[in-house]
Order: C-alpha cells, then sequence, then structure tokens
C-alpha cells in the first residue's frame, strides 16, 4: 500500500505569488492534516479536513487556505507568499479512530 | 493552549551510549502521546502512548508515560550511528479524528550519535 504522498517535493517561489500543494492520504484514510514545520522546530498545526469538511484550524493567517476533495486529498494554498512562509509543508493522514497518524514526506517550499 | 516541552534540544554522544529524552506536556483532555524520528522529511512513527505506566519497546527503544506528572521518556541503548535524527514528541487530545484536534509537537531534541 502507498503511503502519504505529497507533491511536489521541492518548490522555490518569489515573493507575492501563490502555491498549492498536494497530499493524498492512505487508502482508506478520511482525515487528512497539514503541518508547517521551520528549520529547526517542530511541526504547527495548520489545518484537518475529516470527510471533506475543515475541523481544525491553527494559528495561521487567511492568507492559508485548504479544501479535501471527494477522493480524500487534499490541496493547502498560500496566497501573497512571505519569506517566512519558507518551510517544509508536511501532511498526514488517519483513520477515523484518530489512530495510525502517517505522515507523508513533505513539501519543502522555498520562497525567495 | 497545549504546550510541549522536550529536553536537551541537542545530545552529542557516541555509539555505544544510553540516552534518555525527556517530553513534559500540558494538554486539554489528553488522549495520546507519540513519538516520531526525523531524518530528512517525513517523521516516522515510533510510539503511542496512552496508558501510564507501559513501558513500550521496539529493539533498542523503549518508552513510558506518567499520566500523574504529565511526562514522557524515550530511552535508547547501545546507539548507533544511524541513531543520529531529530526525535519529536508530540500529544494529541481527545476526539482527534473530527473534532478538530490536532497534534501539538515539541521542538525536538536532535540527537547525534558520533562513531
Amino acid at each position: 500500500d502507498a503511503g502519504v504522498t505529497q507533491s511536489p517535493t521541492h518548490l522555490i517561489k518569489t515573493r507575492g505569488q501563490h502555491v498549492t500543494l498536494r497530499c493524498s492520504p492512505i487508502s482508506g484514510h478520511k482525515s487528512v492534516s497539514w503541518y508547517q514545520q521551520v528549520l529547526g522546530q517542530g511541526p504547527q498545526f495548520i489545518f484537518q479536513y475529516y470527510e471533506k469538511e475543515e475541523r481544525g484550524r491553527g494559528n495561521f493567517p487567511d492568507r492559508f487556505s485548504a479544501r479535501q476533495f471527494p477522493n480524500y486529498s487534499s490541496e493547502l494554498n498560500v496566497n501573497a507568499l512571505l519569506l517566512g512562509d519558507s518551510a517544509l509543508y508536511l501532511c498526514a493522514s488517519s483513520d477515523r479512530t484518530g489512530y495510525g497518524y502517517t505522515f507523508g514526506s513533505g513539501t519543502r517550499l522555498t520562497v525567495v | 493552549e497545549d504546550k510541549v516541552v522536550q529536553s536537551p534540544l541537542s545530545l552529542v554522544v557516541h555509539e555505544g551510549d544510553t540516552v534518555t529524552l525527556n517530553c513534559s506536556y500540558e494538554v486539554t483532555n489528553f488522549r495520546s502521546l507519540l513519538w516520531y524520528k526525523q531524518e530528512k522529511k517525513a517523521p516516522t512513527f515510533l510510539f503511542m502512548l496512552t496508558s501510564s505506566g507501559i513501558e513500550k519497546k521496539s529493539g533498542r527503544l523503549s518508552s513510558i508515560l506518567d499520566k500523574k506528572e504529565l511526562f514522557s521518556i524515550l530511552n535508547i541503548t547501545a546507539t548507533q550511528t544511524g541513531d543520529s535524527a531529530v526525535y519529536l514528541c508530540a500529544v494529541g487530545r481527545r476526539g482527534m479524528e473530527t473534532s478538530g484536534s490536532r497534534l501539538t509537537f515539541g521542538e525536538g531534541t536532535q540527537l547525534t550519535v558520533n562513531p
């Protein structure tokens, strides 16, 4: 079985641009969560989606948005990129019990 | 607000040493504490602890939770250079799957094992 897959693996964007990151959960997992990990820190929660509905939002500005599709894959969108948005963006999926919380390999976003 | 504090933040040891990593937490409606190993990108799952006093073991790694004192330790015996990584501790709340609760992570412990 494939694990959590994220694309792209690396991305370089210019300040002010928009970016879309993608995540496919483990088959059968209906919950997808997004995290931002700045170098030298632990991951910070951005969003959780369950059954295509937003179930939680972390302390991030409205420039960050996400959605979940009928096949449970998810997109994270960031508008008006700032240098401080440079980070590793991790996606995690879990089953309905919340256990089996598994991370993808992440997307390394660099904003120049 | 949920809080997870890990110590030490970094640790350098020699192969064969035993290390103990610490994690203390404050969380509303505690459900579970998880340990992850992060080498390059994806944090990989090590342990999930939900009950106090029950040690979980996997090879040279073991972990235990104290829900009264609100902390957990991760032990690694006979360390190897391949154990070099960042070790992350995270806590989850009850109702994680639907209520929007999320994992709260500590800063991590950077472990370096020298030959």
